[in-house]
Parts: structure tokens; sequence; C-alpha cells
């Protein structure tokens, strides 16, 4: 059972440089999410989805963009790094009923450091 | 607005002490409240969780009891371990609401 299942575990970017953190489940959760956790600050929403083809802003969302075309993927752009996006950034989902429907489900976390 | 306060850590216990972590909330209705853990390396999961007030989740030995009347939902644990050593997450999901927001993060360590 894979669960939330996230890549890559570690990046290393340079100031200006874009990519993609992939987020996929396999539990047919119709909300996923993406927080970043800094120290001291613990998790802070980015982007959040509670289905294919919509989404929508968290607390933190300036320089990241998401999109959701199927129920299982929920990528995360960075379109041009920066240093202050050096986290550990964890996606989640949970489905929206049910009596588990409160529960969120973490992958196991992506480590990004911007040089 | 949401929100969860947790006590800040780190919080150094011998193992077999008793564990208090405590956590507030703001809510405007009436939220779902949680406890997650994360062990080093790894992502959230969750410890235990209560859904309406005094309600009381467990875990593993650890209890939380979800107290409308003071906005808390405190974790305990009556002797904790070597393996208890973790990061403990509040979090609160309001009704009907899409975001579960989480309290700052409280480190446990645990001494042999």
């Amino acid at each position: 059972n894979a669960g939330v299942t996230q890549t890559p575990k570690f990046q290393v970017l340079k100031t200006g440089q874009s990519m993609t953190l992939q987020c996929a489940q396999d539990m047919n959760h119709e909300y996923m999410s993406w927080y970043r956790q800094d120290p001291g600050m613990g998790l802070r929403l980015i982007h959040y989805s509670v289905g294919a083809g919509i989404t929508d802003q968290g607390e933190v969302p300036n320089g990241y963009n998401v999109s959701r075309s199927t129920t299982e993927d929920f990528p995360l752009r960075l379109l041009s790094a920066a240093p202050s996006q050096t986290s550990v950034y964890f996606c989640a989902s949970r489905p929206l009923e049910g009596n588990s429907g409160n529960t969120i489900y973490f992958g196991e976390g992506s480590w990004l450091t911007v040089v | 607005g949401n929100s969860v306060t947790q006590m800040e850590g780190p919080v150094t216990l011998s193992e077999e002490a008793f564990l208090t972590i405590n956590c507030t909330y703001t809510a405007t209705g009436y939220p779902s409240l949680f406890w997650y853990v994360q062990y080093p390396g790894e992502g959230l999961q969750l410890l235990l969780k209560a859904t309406k007030a005094d309600d009381k989740g467990s875990n593993k030995g650890f209890e939380a009891t979800y107290r409308k009347e003071t906005t808390s939902f405190h974790l305990e644990k009556g002797s904790v371990q070597v393996s208890d050593s973790a990061v403990y997450f509040c979090a609160l999901l309001n009704t009907g609401g899409f975001k579960t927001i989480f309290g700052a993060g409280t480190r446990l360590f645990v001494k042999a």
C-alpha cells in the first residue's frame, strides 16, 4: 500500500532554476495539499485541491504553482527558485467524506536546498 | 481565523517520566482536533484525534481530551520511552473546512 509518494526526496537547485516536486496518491482521495516545514514555524499550507481541475491558494502560495489534472497527481512547481524556498516540502491527502474523512495522510517529504 | 498554539520545545525528559504538551486553539466553528507525530526523517502520521467536545483520543499510551470550555487539547502520556522522541504537532480542521491548520510543533527528547 503505497499511500502518498513524493519525489525527489532530496534536491539542490541554483537560484533562478525551476523544478517540479511530484506527488501521487493511490487512495482515491479528493483532497490533496502541499505544505512546507521550516524550523520554528511548523507546517504552512502552500496550495490545495479538492478535486481534479480545482486548486486554491494556502497561506504561502507565492513562487509556487500547482495543477490537478487527475485525482492521483498533484505536482508542485517552483517557477524561479529563491534561497527563501529552502525547506522541507510535504504532500498530503485525505478523503472528503467517510469516517476517516478528517485524517490527513502525509508523504515522506522532499528536502529542497536553493543555493 | 483558525489557529493552533502549542508549547515551545524542546522538551527533555527522562525515561518513564510524565509528559504533557499543551495545545490551545482558536476556531470559529466546532473543529476536529488532532495530534500528529513526526519521527526523524519521516512525514507526519496521525497519533490521535477527537471530533467533538469532551471526546478523549488515545493511542500508544498517549491521551488528549477535547476541552471546549478552555479551547484546549493537551497531550499526555504517563510514562515516556526513548522511542517517543519525536516532534509532536497539534492540529485542527474546522467543520466543513478543507484546510488542516497545524501548530509549530514541539520537539520531545527522552533520555535513557
